[in-house]
């Protein structure tokens, strides 16, 4: 597509279960990038994915966040065992090789999740 | 570490007024610096960039000026316009250059 895609736009559910969030980043974009927006809040740096190296996982906040990439494509960020602390913005960026190129990282247009 | 602190909202102006938002940042290094806005229902995208001291970066008739020694990066437009409502945010990047750290957004209302 043009732009960085996420799914679902929103979903609310139960404190305690697991919830998955998708991000399809703009085709040839090398870089990848999650990020979280609680009410009020900055944007909270999550994950960082660059092609096939290890990913930068140093603002995941807990072990019940993960993320993962296939290739160069779609990425899926799950939450386990959800708390109601959760409940922000998850944005989703790309860009070429990191900023390096331009400077520009290209977001979608987030998934608004509400534990309840 | 990293941080950014900007001027915090929401502000609410009429059209043709001039608009600041204010942004100071903390870094080690050099970092790049950087304006994205959200406009309503869409996501986020760049404003403008300076990627040194005393660079300014224009877009949209919006200017921001890098001030190393004042470590700020703020926002300014002349002369606003319904379509400038949105929020706004500054950023910079970090010393690897892959990174950007965020600040909390403000919120910018332009009533005709």
């Amino acid at each position: 597509g043009a732009g960085v895609s996420q799914s679902p736009s929103n979903k609310v559910t139960e404190k305690g279960k697991d919830v998955e969030l998708r991000c399809d980043p703009i085709s040839g974009h090398t870089a990848l990038y999650w990020y979280r927006q609680r009410l009020g809040q900055g944007l909270e740096f999550l994950i960082y994915f660059q092609g096939n190296s290890a990913p930068d996982k140093s603002g995941l906040p807990s072990d019940r966040f993960s993320a993962e990439r296939t290739g160069e494509s779609v990425s899926t960020l799950t939450i386990q065992r959800t708390q109601q602390e959760d409940s922000a913005v998850y944005l989703c960026a790309s860009s070429l090789a990191g900023l390096s190129n331009t400077g520009e990282l290209f977001f979608g247009e987030g998934s608004r999740l509400t534990v309840l | 570490g990293n941080s950014v602190t900007q001027m915090e909202g929401p502000v609410t102006l009429s059209e043709e007024a001039f608009l600041t938002i204010n942004c100071t940042y903390t870094a080690t290094g050099y970092p790049s610096l950087f304006w994205y806005v959200q406009y309503p229902g869409e996501g986020l995208q760049l404003l403008l960039k300076a990627t040194k001291a005393d660079d300014k970066g224009s877009n949209k008739g919006f200017e921001a000026t890098y001030r190393k020694e004042t470590t700020s990066f703020h926002l300014e437009k002349g002369s606003v316009q319904v379509s400038d409502s949105a929020v706004y945010f500054c950023a910079l990047s970090d010393r690897a250059n892959y990174k950007l750290s965020f600040g909390a957004g403000t919120t910018v209302t332009v009533r005709a």
